[in-house]
């Protein structure tokens, strides 16, 4: 039973457009999220979090907007850029960023020139 | 600062042969994770340690997985004997004491022929 789904396996996005990525989690525990990016073969880099006590979350071009109550979260990317072009997985967690992450199974981002 | 080193980087071996991998953590993380990442999917915690303490291996199939981090720096996973199904990335992870995100390496791309 998957407890984070990104349901959308990809998405294409001009650049300077925005993107926006969606993830939606079913486990009332989770109260941390994050987004990792991840290029072919590398490990997942860290991207951005939040908190379940906020829901917005802004570092630079890089916004996270948490819903608890439809446990919807998403990633918004503005402007979008030709590097931004990766898989990015969104990650739960219950009790902190140092415990156990449950990953969702990653959406690829193209940004076209 | 030098990120997670793992090693090897690829690693193909016959069925019912054993393989190991190897991970140092980041310089002063005293949490040490290993990931198991199909084709498709998201990482998956196979198990966590703090320090020397293996606090989380639920997710361990301790059949024919096992892992060690005896100085509780760097780590060995091991899997003995290796089955068809074992074809995947294994990613190390850590994170520090202040309880920050976790840190990914570069990941062991396994092939079990």
């Amino acid at each position: 039973d998957q407890q984070v789904k990104q349901n959308s396996p990809s998405l294409s996005v001009q650049e300077g457009r925005i993107s926006i990525l969606n993830c939606d989690y079913t486990n009332s525990m989770f109260d941390y999220f994050l987004w990792y990016k991840k290029y072919p073969a590398e490990g997942p880099t860290f991207l951005i979090s939040i908190s379940s006590i906020k829901d917005k979350n802004e570092d630079g071009r890089f916004t996270v907007f948490l819903n608890k109550s439809a446990k919807h979260l998403s990633l918004h990317i503005v402007p979008s850029q030709p590097g931004d072009s990766a898989v990015y997985f969104c990650a739960a967690s219950a009790t902190g960023a140092n415990s156990k992450l449950t990953f969702g199974k990653g959406i690829t981002l193209s940004v076209r020139p | 600062e030098a990120g997670v080193v793992q090693s090897p980087r690829y690693k193909i071996i016959e069925k019912k042969q054993p393989v190991a991998f190897w991970c140092n953590p980041i310089s002063g993380h005293n949490t040490l994770y290993w990931y198991l990442q199909n084709l498709g999917q998201g990482p998956e915690l196979l198990i966590r340690y703090e320090n020397e303490e293996a606090v989380d291996d639920s997710q361990l199939p301790k059949d024919r997985f096992s892992a060690e981090r005896l100085k509780g720096v760097d780590s060995t996973l091991k899997i003995q004997p290796a089955e068809l199904g074992d074809s995947a990335v294994y990613l190390c992870a850590s994170s520090g004491p202040w309880g920050g995100e976790q840190f990914f390496g570069p990941g062991t791309r396994l092939t079990v022929l």
